[in-house]
């Protein structure tokens, strides 16, 4: 059972450039969530998704980031007009249930 | 906010010994998890814990749960040098599933 994908696992981006990174969730799994994490520190939640619906976005800046995980295919992070403050690692997590998330690679965005 | 916060922020001991973390945190929960990190990688789940719960091992793990003091402990027996990583600890609340990092311990295990 392969756990959960992320890709790329790496992305540069010039300021103003749309960032778009995408996570699979294990198989079976439902859940998924996204969260951020900027260097030495911990992760800080962003978006909670299940299949086409957003759950909570409590996480989410108010402009230039969306979320989505359609019916088919991965669920999608996307960062429209990336400014520097937006390098970081972005991880996704899924569960089966509301309980042990599972967390991706990461994708490591860096913008210049 | 539920932030958890670990201590300590750093922790340096020699191969074999016994590494503690600690973590706290503010609001009710209904589970804490602790993560492994290595350095530039993704996060490993290690245990989960339920609030009803006091205590639980896995392998060389302990880990405690104390929800009158908002605390839980992190203990690593006979450690290894490839325990060296960043562990956080993270809380989900009643009715929300999103979970709260604290900022890590960086434990490094030396030879």
């Amino acid at each position: 059972n392969a756990g959960v994908m992320q890709n790329p696992r790496h992305l540069v981006r010039r300021r103003g450039q749309e960032a778009r990174l995408r996570c699979s969730p294990m198989k079976g799994h439902s859940h998924v969530y996204w969260y951020r994490q900027l260097p030495e520190e911990g992760l800080k939640f962003m978006v909670y998704l299940q299949k086409e619906n957003i759950i909570d976005e409590s996480g989410m800046p108010k402009e230039r980031f969306s979320a989505e995980f359609p019916k088919e295919g991965p669920s999608i992070l996307r960062i429209q007009q990336v400014v520097r403050g937006d390098s970081a690692a972005y991880f996704c997590a899924s569960s089966l249930y509301t309980d042990t998330q599972y967390f991706g690679p990461g994708t490591r965005l860096t913008v210049l | 906010s539920q932030q958890g916060e670990e201590d300590p922020q750093a922790l340096s001991i020699q191969e074999g010994e016994n590494a503690t973390m600690n973590c706290s945190y503010k609001t009710s929960i209904n589970n804490l998890q602790w993560y492994r990190q290595n350095s530039g990688r993704g996060l490993v789940h290690l245990i989960l814990i339920r609030s009803n719960e006091r205590e639980k091992h896995s392998g060389r793990l302990r880990v405690t749960l104390d929800t009158s003091k908002k605390s839980s402990s992190l203990l690593i027996t006979a450690s290894r040098a490839a325990d060296t990583a960043s562990y956080f600890c993270a809380t989900d609340g009643k009715g929300a599933q999103k979970l709260v990092f604290g900022q890590g311990t960086r434990l490094t295990i030396n030879p």
